[in-house]
């Protein structure tokens, strides 16, 4: 199983552009990067998922170096409604993936 | 329908207690996923059943006893358990199973606490 690291927590402003960078060294050729949010008591939400390149919907883009060695999460102009947990899982089917332990943003006023 | 429902949504008992957890899904998916969170810790996952079999049993202790009545209901049984069980038990549910990564839907959780 492909471990992940990343920050623990991040701090950033309403408005600002907010990056979280997840590192995974030993990924697999066939593993997709995927990550969630997680606001407290709440189960985690599907944010957004790549393989390679860059990955856009309507809530955030994901950037996905050619080694794959690592992805970042980039939310734009973030709110404060956008403070919770962010997990990053790295596997190809999804008996393989693990939640690692997180970031948790903060965004202040 | 893209929700997850999960009964109930807190549980207070006892350490001799049976009780059990349900979890419900109308979206067709066919992997059915128990995990549990700590405060302030990522989910672990439990159980996987995939196609209504138990695919993956993450080494968990045998007083959880998970249950796939059919492709829609997932059950968690709990029994004799221990104040360090206390936690939130999350249900998700994703359409590929053990094909390929699929994304997953989560419930609310229900927030267990045991006496």
């Amino acid at each position: 199983l492909a471990k992940t690291t990343q920050p623990i927590s991040m701090d950033s402003y309403e408005g600002q552009e907010v990056n979280i960078t997840c590192s995974h060294n030993n990924i697999a050729t066939n593993d997709y990067i995927t990550w969630y949010q997680q606001f407290p008591s709440q189960g985690p939400r599907f944010i957004i998922q790549g393989y390679k390149t860059k990955v856009t919907n309507e809530v955030a883009s994901l950037f996905i170096p050619a080694d794959r060695k690592s992805s970042t999460l980039s939310l734009p102009r973030v709110s404060l409604s956008d403070t919770a947990v962010y997990y990053c899982l790295v596997g190809e089917i999804n008996n393989d993936m693990r939640f690692g332990a997180g970031t948790r943003l903060t965004v202040k006023p | 329908d893209t929700e997850v429902t999960q009964t109930p949504k807190h549980l207070v008992m006892g350490m001799t207690n049976k009780k059990s957890l349900k979890c419900e899904q109308h979206m067709g998916h066919r992997a059915m996923y128990w995990y549990k969170q700590k405060a302030k810790k990522p989910p672990e996952l439990m159980f996987v059943y995939s196609y209504e079999k138990l695919s993956i049993n993450e080494s968990v202790p045998s007083r959880f006893s998970p249950e796939c009545p059919n492709s829609s209901l997932l059950n968690l049984h709990l029994h004799a358990l221990q104040p360090e069980d206390s936690a939130l038990y999350l249900c998700a549910s994703s359409q590929a199973g053990t094909t390929r990564t699929d994304t997953q839907y989560f419930g609310p959780g229900t927030r267990l606490t045991v006496l």
